[in-house]
Order: structure tokens, then C-alpha cells, then sequence
């Protein structure tokens, strides 16, 4: 089966620590987004990566970073630098062309106690 | 004002009911358009891409209108099984995708 996958599924951290969420995806596409979602609001753009070893910054990179080392793989490290870190993570892709639609991943729920 | 703009609801309908949901976009040079369906505490999920000419699948009907900058989705004999939040995603070129914040709709029996 093709598709996206997160982990963990849900997630809690301590004030101060840095945490990765993992991204897999084996659909072979190119393109790979983070966004984050708050209630009642729409999806934010994080970092995006268009190929391996490069990657962008989204609207609200503040104390995120992430790696494209493989076409598969886009992990997303929150880093304590980020002040309110507390959100629902979605990881996307999709093969850039005239329509770009992208597909999500279930998604990464973190919790800073 | 937002880049794309919805009524966050939330619609209240019986099944079998038609109900419209509307959406406006600020950036008059985007290029293509969707609505995702997304459930309580899930991912979002493709629904529709949104064609110049208007696009149906079976009981969802999409349309778009580029001179007024609004897009559209219409679902026919709700079910239940439709309550869901209807988002409304722009792309504006390249990388560049808006995600509206959102449309709630409860179908109750």
C-alpha cells in the first residue's frame, strides 16, 4: 500500500527538550510539506522540500528545523526554541505538476507538559 | 483580509438535504483548487479538485468562478456519514497552498 507515514501518533514533551516527528512516504514523490494546525484554524505552512537536500522555509519556521536526506524521509525536529509548540503536525506530499495536490499523513498530535 | 475565506459554520442539516459551501481567494493569479474533507482529529483528505469548467462525482458537485474569486462545493442527499469540516485549499503557483481554516457540517438523521 502507497502512502504517508507518521509517528509517533501522539506526542508529549517537557518545556526545554527538542523532539523529532518522523515522515515516511513511498508514493515517489517529490515534493514534502509540514504543516500545523490549530483549532479552528487553517493549516500553516512549516518547511517544504522539493528534492533531496533541500528544503524552504514555510510561514511560521521559528524553531523548527528539518533534513531531506532521502526522498522517503522528511523529518521535522521541534526544537525548544519554539514557544508554543503544542499543536496537531501533518506531513504532506505530492508530485508537483499542473494541479500539485497533496496527500497527508495521519498526523503527529504533541503535547508540551 | 484572509487568503481564502469559508463560513466556519457549522451547518446543521437533515439527511438527505443539499447544502452549499462557498469559499473566496484574495490572489487573483492562483492557479488550481480543491476541497479536503477532514474529520474530528484526523488528516485532510482530497475531496475534489476544482476544474474551470465545474466537476461532479456523484453527489458532489464543484465549481469555480475566477472573476468573482470564489469557489464552491455542493453535496446532494446528505448522509450522515458526510458530517465532516470541508476545507477550502488554494494554490497560488508552485509551493505556495492556502488552506482555509475551515467549514463544519453535522447531518443528522
Amino acid at each position: 500500500d502507497g502512502g504517508i507515514t507518521q509517528s509517533p501518533k501522539y506526542l508529549f514533551r517537557k518545556e526545554g527538550q527538542n523532539v523529532t516527528l518522523s515522515c515516511e512516504q513511498n508514493l515517489n514523490h517529490d515534493a514534502m510539506y509540514w504543516y500545523r494546525q490549530d483549532p479552528g484554524q487553517g493549516l500553516r505552512l512549516i518547511y517544504y522540500s522539493q528534492i533531496v537536500n533541500d528544503f524552504q522555509k514555510g510561514d511560521i519556521a521559528e524553531g523548527y528545523s528539518v533534513s531531506r536526506e532521502k526522498k522517503e524521509s522528511f523529518p521535522l525536529t521541534v526544537t525548544s526554541a519554539q514557544k508554543n509548540p503544542t499543536a496537531f503536525y501533518l506531513c504532506a506530499s505530492s508530485m508537483p505538476g499542473l494541479y500539485n495536490e497533496q496527500f497527508f499523513g495521519p498526523g503527529t498530535r504533541l503535547t508540551v507538559l | 483580509r484572509k487568503e481564502v475565506e469559508q463560513d466556519p459554520g457549522p451547518f446543521n442539516v437533515p439527511e438527505g438535504a443539499t447544502v452549499a459551501f462557498n469559499c473566496t481567494y484574495s490572489n487573483s493569479a492562483s492557479q488550481s483548487f480543491f476541497w479536503y474533507r477532514q474529520d474530528c482529529r484526523k488528516e485532510p483528505k482530497l475531496l475534489m479538485s476544482v476544474y474551470s469548467s465545474g466537476n461532479e462525482d456523484g453527489r458532489f458537485t464543484a465549481q469555480l468562478n475566477r472573476a468573482s474569486q470564489y469557489i464552491s462545493l455542493l453535496i446532494r442527499d446528505s448522509k450522515l456519514s458526510d458530517s465532516a469540516t470541508y476545507l477550502c485549499v488554494v494554490n497560488a503557483g508552485g509551493f505556495k497552498t492556502i488552506f482555509g481554516a475551515g467549514t463544519r457540517l453535522f447531518v443528522k438523521a
